[in-house]
């Protein structure tokens, strides 16, 4: 595709509900990268992936989120029994090669937890 | 740790006039990038500037220029002539070699006509 594309573009659930974020990358980036953007916040940085790997998932707020990546290609983000301070904007990029000098940036999703 | 600290939560600056946005980072590397980003209301985080630590001259793009101090871990934005579109959240950041990207909290800028 063009760009980085994620879906869905908002998103409202009810405490304790799972949700799942997708993130589709710029077509040939090998490294895909998860952040999380809180209300007037900088970006928290979450996870990577090289190809379909995962190294380092110590970013990852707790063991309620979890992320994969299928094919080298979309990746999806996963927080179970989610909390209000899940609340924020999920942003994915990608990149030509991991830790590149340059990210492409998806629109976000913002996931609001009632 | 690697951080990046940007000053000022919030600026405004007159239609046409330029403003300087503030960076510091901390890093005991020699080599990186570093970044400014513009995120507009629609979230899209839009890439400004880079610079390579590596080179002495301080990268341009347009109205945008940065000014680079090495030794202080200093990283300013400029920008000249602004115009209402530059109205965005403003975020600093830098690449550690074979690391993450890192974030300032960002400086909310506003143009006024």
């Amino acid at each position: 595709g063009a760009g980085v594309s994620q879906s869905p573009s908002n998103k409202v659930t009810e405490k304790g509900k799972d949700v799942e974020l997708r993130c589709d990358p710029i077509s040939g980036h090998t490294a895909l990268y998860w952040y999380r953007q809180s209300l007037g916040q900088g970006l928290e940085f979450l996870i990577y992936f090289q190809g379909n790997s995962a190294p380092d998932k110590s970013g990852l707020p707790s063991d309620r989120f979890s992320a994969e990546r299928t094919g080298g290609s979309v990746s999806t983000l996963t927080i179970q029994r989610t909390q209000q301070e899940d609340s924020a904007v999920y942003l994915c990029a990608s990149s030509l090669v991991l830790f590149s000098n340059e990210q492409f940036f998806g629109p976000g999703t913002r996931l609001t937890v009632l | 740790a690697q951080t990046v600290t940007q000053s000022q939560p919030e600026m405004s600056v007159q239609e046409a006039e330029t403003v300087t946005l503030s960076c510091t980072y901390d890093t005991s590397e020699n080599n990186y990038y570093l970044f400014w980003y513009k995120q507009p209301p629609s979230r899209q985080m839009i890439l400004v500037i880079r610079q390579e630590a590596y080179k002495q001259q301080n990268a341009t793009e347009n109205r945008f220029s940065v000014n680079f101090q090495k030794a202080a871990k200093s990283f300013s934005l400029k920008i000249s002539d602004s115009q209402l579109g530059d109205t965005a959240m403003y975020f600093c950041a830098f690449i550690p070699p074979n690391n993450d990207m890192r974030f300032g909290a960002g400086t909310r800028l506003t143009v006024k006509p």
